[in-house]
């Protein structure tokens, strides 16, 4: 089966620019996670929606931050405007989700720097 | 708050050795534990999988084990290979309805000829 697909691979934008990121689960995945893996540290989540709903969302900067999940596939993660601290690779992630016992699967990431 | 903490940071081995990364986690009450592997510029690719009620999980060189009381996990690494090199990433999931990951900072694994 195809994996999860990230787009772009590799991003670099000025400060205060805008940036989208693109993602398209495992087909039939309810599951959707976006992590940010900052350089020498583990992942850690961003956002997480269940179908096209926000499950949670508790460490997303929400000032600068927005991600949508368009009729429970597609999900696009917005950063506008971008600060230096936000460059790290922006990592998607799906789950068939049967309730804390599922695997998760993802995407290549994609690496942004912010200059 | 659960953290979770993965020691050594770096491990540098002779090819063919066996070897064990661990990871420790702050709260016991988890669902399952993962074990991932990370190759540089490239995402995450799961190796095992082991739920809350389960001891360990083997996929061919590879060996996991879990004890939630003292809240530890193990990722033994049999006859080790250079493409074993990479970084080791284990991850708790905290929530029933979330499936949230907590991750540790990971191992960064180099297997030498």
């Amino acid at each position: 089966e195809a994996g999860v697909a990230q787009s772009p691979r590799y991003k670099i934008i000025e400060k205060r620019q805008s940036v989208a990121f693109w993602c398209n689960p495992i087909s039939g995945h309810a599951t959707l996670y976006w992590y940010q893996q900052i350089l020498g540290q583990g992942p850690k989540l961003l956002i997480q929606f269940q179908n096209n709903g926000v499950v949670d969302d508790s460490q997303l900067p929400k000032d600068r931050f927005s991600a949508e999940r368009l009729k429970g596939v597609d999900s696009t993660l917005k950063i506008q405007p971008a600060k230096l601290e936000d460059s790290a690779v922006y990592l998607c992630a799906s789950s068939p989700w049967t309730g804390g016992t599922t695997e998760a699967f993802f995407g290549q990431g994609t690496r942004l720097t912010v200059v | 708050k659960q953290e979770v903490t993965q020691i050594p940071a770096a491990l540098s081995v002779p090819e063919g050795e066996n070897l064990v990364l661990n990871c420790s986690f702050t709260d016991s009450a988890i669902y399952n534990l993962q074990w991932f592997r990370q190759d540089p510029g490239k995402g995450l690719t799961s190796l095992l999988l082991i739920q809350s009620s389960q001891r360990e999980q083997t996929s061919g060189r590879l060996n996991a084990s879990l004890d939630k009381s003292s809240g530890r996990s193990t990722l033994y690494i049999a006859a080790s290979q250079p493409g074993d090199s990479a970084t080791y990433l284990c991850a708790v999931a905290v929530s029933y309805n979330t499936d949230k990951l907590i991750f540790g900072t990971g191992t960064r694994l180099q297997v030498f000829p």
